[in-house]
């Protein structure tokens, strides 16, 4: 059964460093999505991504904050300038096209934990 | 605009007895409706959703959840719990097919613990 991946499963980093988190979505899938979860809260969308561009995102997902497809199987969530508020889980999931907008069943990954010291 | 409320942060029940998992969601549209498991240092896993077809679902691992609009409710049921059923459950909501609003927004989890 399709899955999605990211790579790494952990990641920690000094306040101040650039942190890139990887996701390969289902290969078929054509939107894309991050979201993050602090420990013991909730799970917060950060950004939604189709066709090469943000199709929506949080008040979270401010200028730190930026994501790529940098080809045609990655999707990457960069923070330029980690905060030790950005200690989190970071899910990355996709979900299938129909008719131009996004089938709303999203796929998720096992996450990255990230971890800024 | 969505939103989902979850009542009880942590429900406590013994092996064997009934669960029930408590969900009430506001939208100004019709909703898709999902409730997803995480289990210890893990990811999200989809027990079940509604996306306007019957309104009693049914999902993995037992579970059921009956969707009623009069009541903007989606509880969560399992009719005997099981020690591996421990897990934080999450409700979320989101805008249907067609619609250019895709996140989906959660609740803020409900904590499953059983008693042996």
């Amino acid at each position: 059964e399709p899955e999605v991946t990211q790579t790494p499963s952990h990641q920690v980093t000094q306040m101040g460093q650039e942190v890139i988190l990887r996701c390969v979505p289902i290969s078929n899938h054509l939107y894309f999505y991050w979201y993050r979860q602090i420990l013991g809260q909730k799970v917060e969308f950060l950004v939604s991504f189709y066709n090469n561009e943000i199709s929506e995102k949080s008040e979270i997902f401010d200028d730190q904050f930026s994501v790529e497809r940098p080809d045609g199987s990655n999707f990457t969530l960069k923070i330029r300038s980690t905060k030790l508020e950005d200690s989190a889980m970071y899910f990355c999931a996709s979900s299938r096209e129909a008719g131009g907008v996004s089938y709303n069943e999203q796929f998720f990954g096992p996450g990255t934990r990230l971890t800024v010291l | 605009a969505q939103s989902v409320t979850q009542l009880g942060s942590h429900v406590s029940v013994s092996e064997g007895a009934l669960v029930l998992l408590r969900c009430n969601y506001s939208s100004s549209v019709p909703p898709y409706l999902f409730w997803y498991v995480q289990y210890p240092n893990q990811g999200l896993q989809l027990l079940l959703k509604y996306t306007s077809a019957a309104t009693l679902v049914k999902g993995i691992n037992g579970f059921e959840a009956e969707f009623k609009k009069s009541e903007t409710s989606f509880h969560l049921t399992k009719p005997s719990a099981h020690m591996s059923d421990a897990a934080e459950y999450f409700c979320a909501v989101s805008a249907p097919l067609y619609s250019s609003a895709s996140k989906i927004i959660f609740g803020s989890g409900t904590r499953l613990s059983i008693r042996p």
